[in-house]
């Protein structure tokens, strides 16, 4: 069985500061990991993704995230939060053992000016 | 390229009434397909699956059900609706490879009045 825990409900933070939105999973199987990013009443867009290749993986938007097995972390990255970026965002992995996508709850993203 | 049209965007229903939400995806073959809740507040919850025609996995008993009367066709339905089947509700496609994400319909905002 797989599971993903996003460590935060809501983080907030100023425009221009640097983001950190928290992921951890655990897998029987090496999974792959994406976020993806839901602004209000919209689907869902994928951000990024992880498939075993570089463990630093860049995304759309300045984002970033990085795979650390040691840790099972997953964590989402930018160095300077722009208003647009408030959003909802979801830490998600899918593994060979089912291949159906697991969700973290969620974090909201909340940008001040 | 692939695409997922979902409908409607926005649905209120009265209690009691019956529901029809619909997925299509297009550009694909035998994809899987999955239909997601979204309540206020809370991460998104996996209520049906689907790896084939016919083939449908339940996650969670409720008043829901769902079918895929095509290879690329997703149907939720429900007879009589609840209060508490308000949500948002996303349908998504992947394939069953490693690597690949999840791709996911606009959504449909329903409210149970």
């Amino acid at each position: 069985a797989q599971s993903v825990t996003q460590l935060d409900s809501h983080v907030s933070v100023s425009e221009g500061t640097p983001v950190l939105l928290r992921c951890n999973y655990s897998s029987s199987y090496s999974p792959s990991l994406f976020w993806y990013v839901q602004h209000p009443n919209k689907g869902l867009q994928l951000l990024l993704k992880y498939t075993s290749a570089a463990t630093l993986v860049k995304g759309i938007n300045g984002f970033e995230a990085e795979f650390k097995k040691s840790e099972t972390s997953f964590h989402l990255t930018k160095p300077s939060a722009h208003m647009s970026d408030a959003a909802e965002y979801f830490c998600v992995a899918i593994s060979g053992g089912s291949y159906i996508p697991t969700f973290g709850r969620g974090t909201s993203l909340i940008v001040h000016p | 390229s692939q695409t997922i049209h979902q409908w409607p965007a926005t649905l209120v229903q009265p209690v009691g009434s019956p529901l029809s939400l619909e997925c299509t995806v297009e550009g694909t073959s035998n994809p899987n397909l999955y239909w997601y809740r979204q309540a206020a507040g809370r991460g998104l919850q996996l209520l049906f699956y689907s790896v084939g025609i016919g083939q449908i996995s339940s996650e969670v008993p409720q008043n829901l059900s769902a079918s895929r009367p095509q290879d690329r066709q997703f149907i939720l339905s429900s007879k009589k609706l609840l209060l508490s089947d308000s949500g948002f509700y996303l349908c998504a496609w992947s394939l069953e490879t490693l690597n690949t994400e999840a791709f996911f319909g606009q959504g449909t905002r329903l409210t149970v009045v």
